[in-house]
């Protein structure tokens, strides 16, 4: 079965920052996608990246960017020039035709960021 | 265009009443995911339904729950005889079809079960 891990439970970044939040992931296909969410403390469920397993090239959208070292399995996210509107709960996902419709989450990050 | 629109947003249940959580999807969306959140832990799949069918209910316990998509209307999710153990967060997603694999859902705001 497919599992996803988010071994930080609690990360801080001070304002204007640059942060990586870590996420790590078991399986055994080879095509598969994964996602990083945000989930700020009105509950939204909010899409902020996406990866293709088959793309070498690491995904970026503007102040977030992903390494994603498929050998490795692994799939961390940095955000850049930290703001304090990216504080919230971070969730890194995992899908695949093996899963069918469905997403396996991580337990999540909660990203804290300092004035 | 609204979201995939929730309701209620807090629900408060004695032990052993019944819970109905609402879910009307985005605008010509047809499929519908529900996905429960328990404390300190990740979102967990429960039911994917289209119009009037389920599809895959795997994720979803055997026993007090189940889930309705009818042709009008939002989708139900629908606890019966709750326990303190259903205490959770309830999120919604939607997806016009079977979502390509890349496709991030739309997620709802969730719905937060509290079970006293």
């Amino acid at each position: 079965a497919q599992t996803v891990t988010q071994s930080q439970p609690e990360m801080s970044v001070q304002e204007a920052e640059t942060v990586t939040l870590s996420c790590t992931y078991d399986t055994s296909e080879s095509d598969y996608y994964l996602f990083w969410y945000k989930q700020p403390p009105s509950r939204q469920m909010i899409l902020v990246i996406r990866q293709e397993a088959y793309k070498q090239q690491n995904a970026t959208e503007n102040r977030f960017s992903v390494n994603f070292q498929k050998a490795a399995k692994s799939f961390s996210l940095k955000i850049s020039d930290s703001q304090l509107g990216d504080a919230a709960m971070y969730f890194c996902a995992y899908r695949s035709e093996g899963t069918g419709n469905q997403f396996y989450f991580g337990t999540g990050t909660s990203l804290t960021v300092i004035p | 265009n609204a979201g995939v629109m929730q309701n209620p947003r807090h629900l408060v249940r004695r032990r052993g009443q019944e819970a109905r959580l609402r879910c009307s999807p985005m605008k010509g969306h047809s499929h519908v995911y529900w996905y429960r959140q328990l404390p300190e832990e990740g979102l967990k799949f429960m039911v994917y339904l289209q119009k009037e069918n389920i599809i895959d209910e795997s994720g979803m316990p055997k026993e007090r729950f189940s889930a309705e998509f009818p042709k009008e209307g939002p989708s139900i999710l629908r606890i019966q005889q709750v326990v303190r153990g259903d205490s959770a967060a309830y999120f919604c997603a939607s997806s016009p079809q079977r979502g390509r694999l890349n496709y991030g859902y739309t997620f709802g705001s969730g719905t937060r079960l509290t079970v006293v």
